[in-house]
């Protein structure tokens, strides 16, 4: 089955305690991005990358770091989290662009920074 | 530059009744538009698109959308709520020049039997 798969679903943490949220895709999309989503302010794109070892910041890209080593997976690093970060992640994928081609979600990562 | 605007974060529907959730944009160059489905714990899920031609777009499970440019909106509609539409739905606005893809902030729509 074509999905995106991102864990965990669910992760509470405290204050700069390092982090990986994982996001692999069985698609070969050559496209991966990451979004965070808060009530009120709808999705915004944190990283992107459009190929392997190539990623771009987003909107939001402070205090997120990713990378792109193979094709199929692109984690999310918080090297040390705080409360604003608090959030639902998505990671997506998709064959072009997100504007080219339809963007595949994840089904998201709840952190919670305590 | 471009955004997109949501108006009215939830709306309550009975099932059967029309659904209208509205999208209005600003581009400064022709946009690409979409509608995303989000279900309860999923992630979104494209539900149609506009790109160029036919303003008028079918998309999954009945619903439709019209690109009206003098109007710079795109409006969805579904002309009878089933209780599984109950969902959050985001209008995006996208540049081919820039790929750049932006998300409104949601409408939660609610069905009641």
């Amino acid at each position: 089955e074509a999905q995106v798969t991102q864990n965990p679903r669910y992760l509470i943490t405290v204050t700069g305690k390092k982090l990986t949220v994982t996001c692999s895709q069985n698609m070969n999309h050559e496209y991966m991005s990451w979004y965070r989503q808060d009530p009120g302010l709808g999705l915004r794109q944190i990283y992107y990358s459009m190929n392997v070892e190539v990623t771009d910041k987003g909107d939001v890209p402070e205090g997120y770091k990713v990378s792109r080593k193979e094709k199929r997976n692109f984690p999310l690093i918080l090297e040390s989290p705080s409360p604003n970060q608090t959030s639902l992640y998505f990671c997506a994928s998709s064959v072009g662009t997100a504007v080219r081609s339809p963007l595949h979600f994840g089904n998201g990562t709840r952190l919670t920074v305590t | 530059a471009q955004s997109v605007t949501q108006l009215g974060s939830h709306v309550s529907v009975s099932e059967g009744a029309l659904v209208l959730l509205r999208c209005n944009y600003s581009s400064s160059v022709p946009p690409y538009l979409f509608w995303y489905v989000q279900y309860p714990n999923q992630g979104l899920q494209l539900l149609l698109k506009y790109t160029t031609g036919a303003t008028l777009v079918k998309g999954i499970n009945g619903f439709e959308a019209e690109f009206k440019k003098s109007e710079t909106s795109f409006h969805l509609t579904k002309p009878s709520a089933h209780m599984s539409d109950a969902a959050e739905y985001f209008c995006a606005v996208g540049r081919v020049d820039t790929d750049k893809l932006i998300f409104g902030t949601g409408t939660r729509l609610q069905v009641f039997p």
